[in-house]
């Protein structure tokens, strides 16, 4: 039974560019969040999707959306980006947003 | 707002003592409460929880109570080994407040030498 799906694991995006991060959710799972990790530091919540539309949405600017997708899967943009954007990027997945998440192994991203 | 506070880091230990990571949190609600796990170059896994006040999480040999009265879920171990040579994340989910977001610690690195 595959887990959370993450793609791709690393990538180098220059500041001002735009990125698209991907996540497939955990068999049966319907509900995705994505987080922020910065080196050194927890998980931030970015937003979460279920039923295909962002449910909640933590203390983000709007250079950050999102989109899922009838089968459940998720997309994270970020556009302009800047230096402070280099993180791990963590997605999340749950049934209808209740019990307990797994989360991918994440999206190294690096902006020069 | 809610928040989670852990002990700082990083914290070494030999194998087979006692390891005790501190965690108290703030919250609006009766948040659920969680201890994460991360090994080096890996996501998060889920190593217990606890749903209610006095419950107590269990699993691989780590335990941690719910402690309503002390706002706290301490994460202990008898007797660690290297293989527990990790980042541990206290967090909660506060679903009663209407919440679906976990909120983490900034993470304690717990190092186990032979």
């Amino acid at each position: 039974d595959a887990g959370v799906t993450q793609s791709p694991t690393h990538l180098i995006k220059t500041r001002g560019q735009q990125v698209t991060l991907r996540c497939s959710p955990k068999s049966g799972h319907d509900t995705v969040s994505w987080y922020q990790q910065a080196l050194g530091q927890g998980p931030q919540f970015i937003f979460q999707y279920y039923e295909e539309e962002e449910r909640q949405r933590g203390n983000f600017p709007d250079r950050f959306s999102g989109h899922q997708f009838p089968n459940y899967s998720s997309e994270l943009n970020v556009n302009a980006l800047l230096l402070g954007d280099s993180a791990l990027y963590l997605c999340a997945s749950s049934f209808t947003g209740e019990g307990g998440y797994t989360f991918g192994s994440g999206t190294r991203l690096t902006v020069v | 707002g809610n928040s989670v506070t852990q002990m700082e880091g990083p914290v070494t230990l030999s194998e087979e003592a006692f390891l005790t990571i501190n965690c108290t949190y703030t919250a609006t609600g009766y948040p659920s409460l969680f201890w994460y796990v991360q090994y080096p170059g890996e996501g998060l896994q889920l190593l217990l929880k606890a749903t209610k006040a006095d419950d107590k999480g269990s699993n691989k040999g780590f335990e941690a109570t719910y402690r309503k009265e002390t706002t706290s879920f301490h994460l202990e171990k008898g007797s660690v080994q290297v293989s527990d040579s990790a980042v541990y994340f206290c967090a909660l989910s506060d679903r009663g407040a209407g919440s679906y977001q976990l909120t983490f610690g900034k993470g304690t690195k717990l190092s186990v030498i032979p």
